[in-house]
């Protein structure tokens, strides 16, 4: 089955160090992205990717890294700079032939820094 | 800056009681509004892309309409499993960047 897989579910860290979560794509598209989703606010956007070796600060990039070597992968680390890093993050992707907002999501990863 | 607000932020209904769901929005130079289903704990899954005003998409017990300035999604008669976080979205000019908004909360009961 096509789809995307986000790696691991459930992830604590301590302060002051970093951590990547994975994102994996099987469905040929082009275009990947990261948002953060905290409780009672909408979702933001970290990084976007709109092809290989290419990516772009989303709304909240400051404390995030990514790195877009493969078509299928989009790691995001996160850093000990990024200030409240607990939260759920999002990984999605979305065919470059089709509208950008119609974004196919994984099933998300939950930081909390202890 | 764009802008997206959804209300009510829940709602809790009986099995078979239907309801709409507002999404206001401000953006520039619309491309696209979209509206999103979320389990707890689960990624959105995409529902709805609505392009121009008068335009009207509908899913099984959903339908979701769109004006210049807001729009509705109709839960008509629901069901337990229409209970979910629905999330309505806007993009602009600016190419992947889409203005979500908190959601709405809907709780169906049997």
């Amino acid at each position: 089955d096509g789809g995307i897989t986000q790696s691991p579910k459930y992830l604590f860290r301590k302060e002051g160090q970093n951590v990547t979560l994975s994102c994996e794509q099987n469905l040929n598209h082009d275009a990947m992205y990261w948002y953060r989703q905290d409780p009672g606010q909408g979702l933001r956007l970290i990084y976007y990717s709109q092809i290989v070796n290419d990516f772009q600060k989303g709304d909240i990039a400051e404390g995030y890294s990514v790195s877009r070597e493969k078509k299928e992968s989009f790691p995001l680390t996160v850093t000990s700079a990024q200030k409240n890093p607990t939260a759920f993050y999002l990984c999605a992707s979305s065919s470059a032939g089709a509208n950008t907002g119609e974004l196919f999501f994984g099933e998300g990863s939950r930081l909390t820094v202890l | 800056e764009d802008q997206v607000t959804q209300s009510p932020e829940a709602l809790r209904l009986q099995e078979g009681e239907s309801s709409s769901l507002n999404c206001s929005y401000t953006v520039s130079g619309l491309r696209g509004l979209f509206w999103y289903r979320q389990d707890p704990g689960k990624g959105p899954e995409f529902l709805f892309t609505l392009y121009s005003a008068g335009e009207e998409k509908e899913k099984e017990r959903l339908k979701a309409t769109l004006t210049k300035k807001e729009s509705f999604l109709h839960i008509t008669a629901p069901k337990p499993e229409d209970s979910a976080t629905y999330l309505c979205a806007v993009q602009g000019h600016s190419w992947g960047k889409l203005q979500f908004g908190a959601g709405t909360q809907v709780v169906v009961t049997p």
